[in-house]
């Protein structure tokens, strides 16, 4: 197992394009997570998904970004019209859900420059 | 939400010394990992530790949960050891809360 992939590493893009994340998490992992981190701040909780279900979505996920899980695999953080704020690193994590409380696996991340 | 409180936010060791950083929380928690960041943001698994002591070679970890703290010990410090350590808790089954982290450099 060669643990959670991102793709991209790095994006630059300008003010008002689309970008589209990629995250490929632990197999037989039946949790994956979105956050995100700026610099000098510890990770946010952007969404997660429970198999193909997105459960819950944070007050930071505003109408311009949308995560999948179509097949209870792979995900995908898309985020429409992108502003300067939005430059971050896009951080995946998966886990294995058995109980209460699980120990989370993050990617390398997605480092995401806005200009 | 929880808040979670990290200290001290920066730390400067020599190599070969010893530190403990310490972790904070204001409700009861599922789950509370450390994790370390290295230089190219990569987070990397220290402990999945929600009460009790562990033990991984240089590095161990305590949770005192009925007192709401977790302490990180880093014995024999080394200058690899070197970026940012955060502390993350979990309540229920969903999404961690993480600190801001502690910065530490160690110093040839």
């Amino acid at each position: 197992d060669t643990g959670v992939s991102q793709n991209p590493r790095h994006k630059i893009t300008k003010r008002g394009q689309n970008v589209t994340f990629r995250c490929d998490p632990i197999s037989e992992h039946n949790r994956l997570y979105w956050y995100r981190q700026t610099l000098g701040q510890g990770p946010e909780f952007l969404t997660y998904f429970q198999n193909e279900a997105q459960l819950e979505k944070s007050r930071l996920l505003s109408d311009r970004f949308s995560a999948e899980r179509p097949k209870g695999s792979f995900s995908t953080l898309e985020i429409q019209r992108t502003e300067q704020g939005d430059s971050a690193m896009y951080l995946c994590a998966s886990s294995l859900v058995r109980g209460l409380g699980d120990e989370q696996f993050f990617g390398p991340g997605t480092r995401l420059t806005v200009l | 939400g929880i808040q979670v409180e990290q200290s001290p936010p920066d730390l400067i060791l020599q190599e070969g010394a010893n530190s403990t950083l310490r972790c904070n929380f204001s409700d009861s928690v599922n789950n509370l990992q450390w994790f370390h960041q290295n230089p190219w943001g990569q987070l990397i698994n220290l402990f999945y530790i929600p009460s009790g002591t562990k033990q991984n070679g240089r590095l161990s970890a305590t949770t005192v949960a009925t007192e709401r703290y977790s302490l990180l010990y880093i014995s024999s410090s080394q200058t690899t050891d070197s970026g940012v350590y955060f502390c993350a808790v979990q309540t229920g089954a969903n999404n961690l809360f993480f600190g801001t982290g502690t910065r530490l450099t160690v110093i040839p």
